[in-house]
């Protein structure tokens, strides 16, 4: 139980085009997803939470209108990279917390790889 | 702002030794998790810790969270290579539900 998907597992992307990925929680609902940014060798950095139904909470330094969150149901949140450069190029993680559960953890999805040329 | 300190960052081992690693706060957390994460996956969460003391074991893996619950340490006995990782701690962080602050990460890596 507590699968977490993501889609695309990596893209490549020209600079200056969008790209969409996916975050979908496959057996259980997430009332609230979380996007992380992680760069090699180092921590995982939250970007946004993403709560069904409502705007995302961004970060302190994150340009909401550069990463786009929509949350449309209790399983799937998108994060958009809009107009990509290649500073974006990065490994985007989404994770989420079980509606039913304690609130205290987050299953993570497999990550996507995101290189912008 | 809770923040983890996790200690080494860095750590670079034989296979059959044992290593420790640390996760340190100022601040008290109701609970904590270790999760680990290898190179191009997501993180996968390997245990929380919720009571003050307590030690919780998964096979060579040994957790164990601060009587105070302000501290917890993962201890592994006897490496091996496929425990090469990330491990992270995290503790609920924030006002959004469900919401974690991550420790900086240590580094693992078993050599044969």
């Amino acid at each position: 139980g507590a699968v977490v998907s993501q889609h695309p597992s990596r893209v490549i992307c020209k600079s200056g085009t969008s790209v969409k990925i996916e975050c979908r929680s496959l057996d259980f609902q997430a009332t609230t997803m979380f996007w992380y940014r992680q760069f090699p060798k180092q921590s995982l950095m939250l970007m946004a939470t993403s709560n069904e139904g409502s705007k995302a909470t961004y970060e302190q330094g994150v340009e909401k209108d550069k990463f786009l969150i929509n949350h449309a149901s209790l399983t799937l949140s998108t994060l958009t990279v809009t107009s990509a450069h290649p500073e974006d190029s990065s490994f985007y993680i989404c994770s989420a917390t079980p509606r039913d559960g304690s609130g205290d953890e987050q299953y993570f999805g497999p990550g996507t790889r995101l290189t912008v040329t | 702002t809770q923040l983890l300190e996790q200690s080494p960052q860095f750590l670079s081992i034989q296979e059959g030794e044992n290593l420790t690693v640390y996760c340190n706060s100022s601040s008290v957390f109701s609970s904590l998790q270790w999760y680990r994460q290898e190179p191009g996956e997501g993180p996968v969460l390997l245990v929380t810790v919720v009571t003050g003391g307590e030690v919780k074991k998964l096979k060579r893996l040994t957790f164990q969270f601060g009587d105070a619950r302000k501290d917890s340490s993962l201890h592994i006995t006897a490496a091996q290579p496929g425990d090469t990782g990330l491990y992270l701690c995290a503790g609920p962080g924030g006002t959004s539900y469900g919401k974690l602050t991550f420790g900086q990460g240590t580094i693992l890596t078993v050599h044969p």
